[in-house]
């Protein structure tokens, strides 16, 4: 059973461009969670998501950030026009229904030129 | 707000014990947890505690809880190499955890 798939792993974009980090989840695995880390900080919640589902986006900037969990298909973190705060490590996590236990990808490390 | 808190660095040399310390802001949190963190890979859950145990043991592993002061501590007994990482605490009661910033676990031989 492979583990959560996160791709790319590392992507470079100039300021104003479009980033789009992608998200596998664990086989059976109908729940995904997306949170970013600065350098030298903790993880911060984004978003958490069921399948064609947004349940918590409390933790999504409200502007240029959007996510989904299409019923077929990975989930998607979508930046529009990045400027160089967002140069960031994201990380996608997926977990089973009727379970807390969050198992984490690698992480997409993205940064803004 | 919420927050954890970890020094950034520890060093031991092998085959110490490493003990990585966390304090956190919350005290309604139910479960803390400590993940390890490999390079170029995702975080691994190493263990957790609920919020109304003092200790817990998972072999090379023990978690003390102080509640009182608030205070979350992971010792590794026997440090080797490949314990080498980085080491996250994390509180909450649900999906949303507060996350500390990390300790990077250094082993000198």
């Amino acid at each position: 059973n492979a583990g959560v798939m996160q791709n790319p792993r590392h992507l470079v974009r100039r300021r104003g461009q479009e980033a789009r980090l992608r998200c596998s989840p664990m086989k059976g695995h109908s729940h995904v969670y997306w949170y970013r880390q600065l350098p030298e900080e903790g993880l911060k919640f984004m978003v958490y998501l069921q399948k064609e589902n947004i349940i918590d986006e409390s933790g999504m900037p409200k502007e240029r950030f959007s996510a989904e969990f299409p019923k077929e298909g990975p989930s998607i973190l979508r930046i529009q026009q990045v400027v160089r705060g967002d140069s960031a490590a994201y990380f996608c996590a997926s977990s089973p229904p009727l379970d807390n236990e969050q198992f984490f990808g690698p992480g997409t490390r993205l940064t803004v030129l | 707000g919420e927050d954890v808190e970890q020094s950034l660095f520890l060093s031991v040399r092998e085959g110490d014990s490493s003990v990585i310390n966390c304090t956190y802001t919350d005290s309604s949190s139910t479960y803390l947890y400590w993940y390890k963190q490999e390079p170029g890979a995702g975080l691994q859950l190493l263990t957790y505690i609920f919020s109304n145990m003092d200790m817990k043991q998972d072999q090379r592993l023990t978690v003390l809880l102080n509640k009182k002061d608030k205070h979350l501590s992971l010792r590794i007994a026997d440090t080797q190499t490949g314990d080498s990482a980085i080491y996250f605490c994390a509180e909450g009661g649900n999906y949303q955890l507060i996350w500390g910033a990390g300790t990077k676990l250094i082993i000198k031989p």
